[in-house]
């Protein structure tokens, strides 16, 4: 397997442009993650999708931000309009989990690097 | 609620000395927790993981934690650091949703310098 794939790598726009990154799961994960890192506040969780349903997008900053999952093999995160200060690397991460398997590991992709300017 | 505390930013160490990058957990139930390592613009790789199989884990390249729910630690630990090593750290829980499976608490990550 290729593993979690994510695009584009790099992203650079303007203020108040639509961003949408993209991730392709590792194929037969049920399990999808979007978080974002910066150096200010680290690693943090945007939203978690189960079977392609959200269960927790408590960390979706704030109405900017959208996620979807439309199958089990994609998943989009949409900024609009783009801010300087959603600057960061925002990284996708899938797993297999279930209600007795829900401590299995999660399998990063190499993330997007988000600037915008 | 479950977090992570990773006790150091930056630690550092010279080549061929032990690593101990420290981590305390808070779960209100038997926890699963990883040590995950990112080297510099790379994405997290898993170095190991805590699933109440064995309080002593065993990870890739050479490194360990143990469980110890009495301190509520796991702390990961390398008896020779390699200058490769150098990378960044991070401490993870588990947190599960009733039938709907569990996410990842992150810590805030430790920093890790090797010298040679």
């Amino acid at each position: 397997d290729a593993g979690v794939i994510q695009s584009p790598r790099h992203e650079v726009t303007e203020m108040g442009q639509e961003v949408t990154l993209r991730c392709k799961p590792i194929s037969g994960h049920n399990s999808l993650f979007w978080y974002r890192q910066t150096m200010m506040r680290g690693l943090e969780l945007l939203i978690y999708f189960n079977n392609n349903v959200p269960i927790d997008d408590s960390g979706m900053p704030e109405d900017r931000f959208s996620a979807k999952m439309p199958n089990a093999s994609f998943s989009t995160l949409k900024i609009q309009p783009s801010e300087p200060r959603d600057s960061a690397v925002y990284f996708c991460a899938s797993s297999q989990q279930g209600s007795r398997i829900w401590n299995t590991e999660a399998f990063f992709g190499q993330g997007t690097r988000l600037t915008v300017v | 609620a479950q977090s992570v505390t990773q006790l150091d930013s930056h630690v550092s160490v010279s080549e061929g000395t032990p690593v101990l990058l420290r981590c305390n957990y808070s779960s209100s139930y038997s926890p699963s927790l990883f040590w995950y390592v990112q080297h510099p613009n790379k994405g997290l790789q898993l170095l190991l993981k805590y699933t109440s199989a064995a309080t002593l884990v065993k990870g890739i390249n050479g490194f360990e934690a143990e469980f110890k729910k009495s301190e509520t630690s796991f702390h990961l630990t390398k008896p020779s650091a390699h200058m490769s090593d150098a990378a960044e750290y991070f401490c993870v829980v588990s947190r599960l949703f009733y039938n709907q499976g569990g996410k990842l608490i992150f810590g805030q990550g430790t920093e890790l310098s090797v010298k040679p």
